[in-house]
């Protein structure tokens, strides 16, 4: 099985500050990268996808890849408590439909 | 916005028995996928379908089957429960070729296998 790999934390920075939350994964034919959100008793909602090397922004998230490394990694600027959570990095196979996922980021944003 | 329905959210079996988990989407996507939702083994895919009648095994499809007679609908079916299946299991579909490629979930079952 090819694999998402993800540091499990608890990663805690305080409000305002920046997250960094990264992602390895081992698929080397992946082309399609993602991170979901996942708030404690609720389902994983997408909130990035990335295709192409470099940086891609939304607002204040900004999603990195570089598929040499084989690294993709997602950052939150100026961090709010509401963006603690647990970040999925989720991995389109290359053989087909599913995604893998990691095994998650948990983000504490304390005030 | 697109509605993935699971129909139970909190379910409790027996060991052995035959179990049903029905998802039902509301937006005509081809895609349709069971992960289980385990702590500290994040995400795992059991089955998956990318249209009608047709199905594809994951990477922990034991003691699981599914079934996809409509393309709103695909169950996943426990042929005899285990203690080792109490997980929460997650249903998502998705439509294909869309540009952002997003998951929608369902809410979730937990299932407990007593």
């Amino acid at each position: 099985q090819k694999e998402v790999e993800q540091n499990s934390g608890p990663l805690s920075v305080p409000e305002g500050a920046i997250a960094s939350l990264n992602c390895t994964y081992s698929d080397r034919g992946s082309q399609s990268f993602f991170w979901y959100r996942q708030y404690s008793g609720k389902s994983p909602e997408l909130i990035m996808s990335i295709y192409s090397n470099g940086d891609k922004e939304d607002g204040r998230f900004t999603a990195q890849l570089n598929k040499a490394s084989q690294y993709v990694s997602l950052l939150i600027r100026d961090s709010q408590p509401s963006d603690s959570a647990t970040y999925l990095c989720a991995v389109r196979r290359a053989s087909g439909y599913a995604l893998n996922f990691g095994k998650g980021t948990s983000l504490l944003v304390t005030p | 916005d697109v509605k993935v329905t699971q129909s139970s959210r909190y379910l409790v079996k027996r060991t052995g028995e035959k179990v049903f988990l029905e998802c039902v989407q509301d937006m005509d996507h081809e895609n349709m996928f069971w992960y289980r939702q385990d702590p500290g083994l994040g995400l795992r895919l059991i089955y998956f379908s990318y249209d009608v009648k047709m199905k594809e095994k994951g990477d922990i499809p034991e003691g699981y089957s599914v079934s996809r007679e409509k393309k709103e609908r695909f169950s996943l079916i426990l042929e005899s429960a285990s203690t080792n299946q109490t997980s929460m299991y997650l249903c998502a579909s998705r439509r294909q070729g869309a540009t952002n490629e997003k998951l929608f979930f369902g809410s979730g079952t937990q299932l407990s296998v007593l």
